[in-house]
């Protein structure tokens, strides 16, 4: 049993396109992060947001705490987008549960 | 400006090996996380502490322990190590016991087990 699901898996995107990566969960929260991990492993946070939408640059970060869903933008993607794009919940006690991952991958 | 660091980036160890692998973070923060991360599973929790000497186990704890002595350090030990702990070994922190803190990772540790 999954507690975070990302959809898709992987996801190739051309220069220039508009992206989103969806993340649903099962368990009550107080905040869902976005991370993104470059090859070589380094994990770094993008968002952390308990309502409503944040924006960082090109990035968009949406969650719907009623339906348990999240969303994730890349507007004017970039080759250095090239990630992987990991979806976290903190549940309500300490633990924060991960989902797979998000491989994307963006062609000049 | 380095906020969480691991003390080795590839490390290679034997079967039957003890293994240590340490963690420190500079952010005065209370939570402190051990992840493995496996391909098409994700990052799994091995342990936590939310205090000094304080720890939890987390959803595979199996063949780890950990130490967390200093408030700034966190210790993930292999007692045994074995193949099937080949992995990337993330440590995290978090400031509050509750709440919604952001959460600060190293670079990470790839472990191989021959």
């Amino acid at each position: 049993k999954n507690e975070v699901e990302q959809s898709p898996q992987n996801l190739t995107a051309q220069e220039g396109e508009f992206i989103t990566i969806n993340c649903s969960y099962s368990v009550g929260i107080s905040a869902l992060h976005w991370l993104q991990q470059h090859p070589g492993g380094g994990i770094v946070s993008l968002f952390m947001l308990s309502s409503g939408k944040k924006k960082h640059g090109r990035l968009i970060a949406t969650i719907n705490i009623q339906e348990k869903h999240s969303s994730l933008h890349i507007t004017a993607s970039h080759p250095r987008d090239s990630a992987v794009y990991i979806c976290a919940v903190r549940g309500t006690g300490n633990q924060f549960y991960f989902g797979t991952g998000t491989s994307l991958t963006v062609i000049p | 400006d380095v906020k969480v660091t691991q003390s080795s980036r590839y490390l290679v160890k034997r079967t039957g090996e003890k293994v240590f692998l340490e963690c420190v973070q500079d952010m005065d923060h209370e939570n402190m996380f051990w992840y493995r991360q496996d391909p098409g599973l994700g990052l799994r929790l091995i342990y936590f502490s939310y205090d000094v000497k304080m720890k939890e186990k987390g959803d595979i704890p199996e063949g780890y322990s950990v130490s967390r002595e200093k408030k700034e350090r966190f210790s993930l030990i292999l007692e045994s190590a074995s193949t099937n702990q080949t992995s990337m070994y993330l440590c995290a922190s978090t400031l509050g016991l509750a709440g919604a803190g952001e959460q600060f990772f190293g670079p990470g540790t790839r472990l191989t087990v021959l």
